[in-house]
């Protein structure tokens, strides 16, 4: 199976600061894909990656950039994080086939106090 | 923007049964569907897809698809206490660009 790591695990921020989130995937997989899930709502995409340096809006960017610097790497940032962000952060990546299963790292849980 | 609804919300089941799930697309041009399946505290864990009209068995787990209705399920035998957890489902068109889109699941108990 893909490994896909993500750091930090647990993330305590403050309003108003900034928040890296990041992404590792050692299994040359072109797609890379950052969501958030919520009771409710289950998993929503932020923003996804068809290879290093691009990014594309998913389904609730606000509030959210992206940054896919490499093959491997790719980042969610908070440039002014809220409380509203409070959430558990998931990070996939996936292949180019219309049928390829994307996998998912461990997850980060944010809190923004 | 794609629908995928998932029912029940939740599901009791008593050890050695059988647990059913359901799952409905809104998009007509849905192409494939995966079900995954997350323990609490963990990720998302990749359990079965299906792209093809049918049925698909893996050891104790079944799904049927019916992609006139848009319609899959997934079926658990012999359910056991691991099986407990929270099961999505996510289906993707091909015009979407390899992006899937996630039901809210259906929590599963199953109970010694």
């Amino acid at each position: 199976e893909a490994a896909v790591t993500q750091s930090p695990r647990n993330k305590v921020a403050v309003t108003g600061g900034k928040v890296t989130l990041s992404c590792n995937q050692t299994n040359n997989h072109n797609n890379m894909y950052w969501y958030r899930q919520d009771t409710g709502h289950g998993l929503r995409l932020i923003h996804y990656s068809y290879g290093a340096g691009s990014t594309e809006k998913g389904d609730i960017p606000d509030g959210y950039k992206a940054s896919r610097p490499s093959q491997e790497n790719f980042s969610l940032i908070l440039e002014l994080a809220t409380p509203s962000q409070t959430s558990v952060y998931f990070c996939a990546s996936g292949g180019t086939g219309g049928g390829d299963t994307q996998y998912f790292g461990p997850g980060t849980r944010l809190l923004v106090l | 923007q794609q629908k995928v609804q998932q029912s029940p919300e939740s599901l009791i089941v008593p050890e050695g049964g059988m647990a059913s799930l359901n799952c409905t697309s809104s998009d007509r041009n849905v192409d494939y569907f995966w079900w995954y399946r997350q323990h609490s505290g963990k990720s998302p864990k990749m359990l079965m897809s299906i792209f093809s009209n049918g049925e698909k068995e893996e050891g104790r787990f079944t799904v049927h698809l019916n992609k006139a209705s848009l319609h899959t399920s997934l079926h658990i035998r012999d359910s056991q206490p691991s099986d407990s957890a929270l099961y999505l489902c996510a289906a993707m068109t091909n015009s979407a660009g390899n992006k899937l889109t996630f039901g809210i699941g259906t929590r599963v108990l199953v109970r010694p």
